[in-house]
């Protein structure tokens, strides 16, 4: 079985504008989960989605959004990109929702903002 | 306010010998430790797990040791391996906040033959 998978690998973005990033989770998990790991610091919290419903937000900005759709892939969006939205963002997905479920994650998207 | 804290950036070990790897936390509504290791370019893969109602879990070389009243808990790795050098993190959740995880900055292990 193939593993979380993310799109695109690398992406190099200019301040201001807007990015899109995506991730298909494990066959047949339900829940995904988004992180931001900052050079130096741990991943941290973003998003979290379970049967296409929004069940946790981190402490981020409203220029970060992000949805699931109905094959339970997900997509992180990120407006008004600023020099600080540079980092690896991580997708992990698991089958319910609680964190006792073991969380796979992706090799995640590393954004760089110019 | 950093909620979990791995206060050792990086920790050098010789083949066959322990590593011992530290975190501590502040929040007491955590009721689930986790260890996850890092290799570059690849994404957290899950090591190990503790529920705050034990305070040893063990697999294989892997021993993760929670210490409640004191906020505390280690993973031990008997006996190190070249292969496990790596990062690692330790994070934690409240029950309550889902998936949701709370990590530390994490702690870069080289083992050395």
């Amino acid at each position: 079985d193939a593993g979380v998978t993310q799109s695109p690998t690398h992406l190099i973005k200019t301040r201001g504008q807007q990015v899109t990033l995506r991730c298909s989770p494990i066959s047949g998990h339900k829940s995904v989960s988004w992180y931001q790991q900052v050079l130096g610091q741990g991943p941290q919290f973003i998003f979290q989605y379970y049967e296409k419903e929004e069940r946790g937000r981190g402490n981020f900005p409203d220029r970060f959004s992000a949805r699931q759709f109905p094959n339970y892939s997900s997509e992180l969006n990120v407006n008004a990109l600023l020099l600080g939205d540079s980092a690896l963002y991580l997708c992990a997905s698991s089958f319910e929702w609680t964190a006792h479920n073991e969380q796979f994650f992706g090799p995640g998207t590393r954004l760089t903002v110019l | 306010d950093q909620q979990v804290k791995q206060n050792s950036p990086s920790l050098s070990v010789q083949e066959g010998r322990i590593s011992i790897l530290n975190c501590d936390y502040t929040n007491s509504m955590f009721d689930y430790f986790l260890w996850y290791k890092k290799y570059p370019a690849e994404g957290p893969t899950f090591l190990i797990s503790i529920s705050s109602i034990k305070d040893k879990n063990e697999d294989g070389r892997f021993t993760v040791f929670l210490n409640k009243s004191a906020k505390h808990l280690s993973l031990h790795i008997v006996p190190s391996q070249p292969g496990d050098s790596a990062v690692y993190f330790c994070a934690a959740s409240d029950n309550q906040a889902g998936t949701a995880l709370i990590f530390g900055k994490g702690t870069t292990l080289s083992v050395s033959s």
